[in-house]
């Protein structure tokens, strides 16, 4: 069965440092992959997209790869920030569908 | 501001009976999904509309209705059929998957 996989343990950083999550999948060949932003009590927000013949995309400080081969992406926040403590969710998406499937995230903590 | 308004944000309904969440877009989105989320879990689809007057089951459908009469509003309906409607439900819209979704800020639905 298709499958998406996040690091279910939160992730503990010291500001400054880079935090990289993880998305993995089994049974699915996406057409792109999205990541959203999730604060407690919150809707989640819109981050990046990246599509399957792109290898890496960036936006300010988060970077996100794409490897079909390997059937994972990872997502960077360099200089990470206390406020960028939050719940990281990754998204599939396949062609021909306008419908998403979400992992269950991975809570991202920054220390000061 | 454009954007996606869910309502009420919290919701207490008795055993047995039905419940109706709000939700509005001024997006001019022609996609609207709602989404369930659990402690734990990921986002669960539940139903989705491409257009108006049309509308598709999602992975969890039962115990659920939608009407999409205008472009703008997607209304949930939770009937007495759910057997376990206690969860935080989520609305989005998007003009093309690819470009992410826009999410509202979530009902959180109690029954008592």
């Amino acid at each position: 069965s298709q499958k998406i996989e996040q690091n279910s343990e939160a992730l503990n950083i010291q500001e400054g440092k880079t935090a990289t999550l993880t998305c993995n999948y089994t049974n699915y060949s996406p057409a792109y992959l999205q990541w959203y932003r999730q604060d407690p009590g919150r809707g989640p927000v819109f981050l990046l997209l990246i599509r399957e013949n792109e290898k890496e995309k960036r936006k300010e400080r988060l970077k996100v790869t794409f490897d079909t081969t390997l059937k994972q992406s990872l997502f960077h926040i360099t200089a990470s920030q206390p406020a960028d403590s939050a719940t990281y969710l990754c998204a599939l998406g396949t062609a021909g569908y306008s419908t998403l499937t979400f992992g269950k995230g991975t809570m991202l903590l920054v220390s000061p | 501001d454009g954007g996606i308004t869910q309502s009420p944000k919290y919701l207490f309904r008795k055993e047995g009976q039905n419940v109706t969440l709000s939700c509005e877009q001024n997006l001019n989105h022609d996609a609207m999904y709602w989404y369930r989320q659990d402690p734990g879990q990921g986002l669960r689809l539940i139903y989705y509309s491409q257009i108006v007057n049309d509308f598709q089951k999602g992975d969890i459908a039962e115990g659920y209705s939608v009407s999409r009469e205008k472009k703008e509003s997607f209304p949930l309906t939770v009937t007495s059929a759910q057997k376990n409607p206690t969860a935080f439900y989520l609305c989005a819209s998007t003009s093309d998957s690819h470009y992410g979704y826009t999410f509202g800020s979530g009902t959180r639905l109690t029954v008592v």
